[in-house]
């Protein structure tokens, strides 16, 4: 299975500012996607990065508040737009195997805002 | 949206029995996964159900599937105290590879 590694792991971060969080894969994948766990909560889909163009929003968010790039098959970012504190989650991305489907996650990066 | 609902939500067994938990989902699907996470951690993939299998097994895991019931189980034998986490199922539905996660069940191994 493909390693992925977030960047940064955590941060706190203040009302209105913006963060970018980083997702760098060890091998080339088809298939990247970024996730939202709040507190307490399950995963819920943000959006799947697409290499060389826009981003395929979920219902609820929207391009303004969560831009995402993917130059390349082993690298995406996401940035979190205009803070606020009920942006406080852990945002993890994930690669989908295209043949088996299996899916593998970053180890997250956990956002506090204040 | 969230397709999955896991039961129990929280389940608490000491160390060596067995632990049981249920996952159902409301439309078809292609594959069912099965994930741990520690501590708020990033997931860890335990194991991958196609919807044309009905069991399988990985080391001390058992998932069984019934595309049927739109329901799965996992079942961790002889449990450790390191298998103390959230467990999550993770659906797909025809569309693809996007994932709708349960949510989830907390388990705790005492030892």
């Amino acid at each position: 299975s493909a390693v992925i590694s977030q960047k940064p792991s955590r941060d706190i971060c203040q009302r209105g500012t913006s963060l970018t969080i980083q997702c760098q894969v060890d091998s080339q994948v088809t298939m990247m996607f970024w996730y939202r766990q709040q507190p307490g909560q399950s995963l819920t889909l943000i959006a799947t990065a697409n290499q060389g163009s826009e981003a395929t929003y979920e219902s609820g968010f929207v391009i303004d508040k969560f831009p995402i790039s993917r130059p390349n098959l082993t690298f995406s970012t996401l940035t979190v737009s205009n803070m606020s504190p009920e942006d406080s989650s852990i945002y993890l991305c994930s690669v989908a195997e295209s043949l088996s489907y299996e899916q593998y996650f970053g180890p997250g990066t956990r956002l506090t805002v204040t | 949206s969230q397709q999955g609902e896991e039961d129990p939500q929280a389940l608490s067994i000491q160390e060596g029995e067995n632990a049981t938990m249920n996952c159902s989902y409301k439309t078809s699907i292609n594959n069912l996964q099965w994930y741990r996470q520690n501590s708020g951690r990033g997931l860890v993939h335990l194991i991958l159900i196609r919807s044309n299998e009905r069991e399988k097994h990985s080391g001390r895991l058992r998932v069984t599937l019934d595309t049927s019931k739109k329901s799965s189980s996992l079942l961790i034998t002889a449990s450790r105290a390191a298998d103390t986490a959230s467990y999550f199922c993770a659906t797909d539905a025809n569309s693809g590879y996007a994932l709708n996660f349960g949510k989830g069940t907390s388990l705790l191994v005492t030892p």
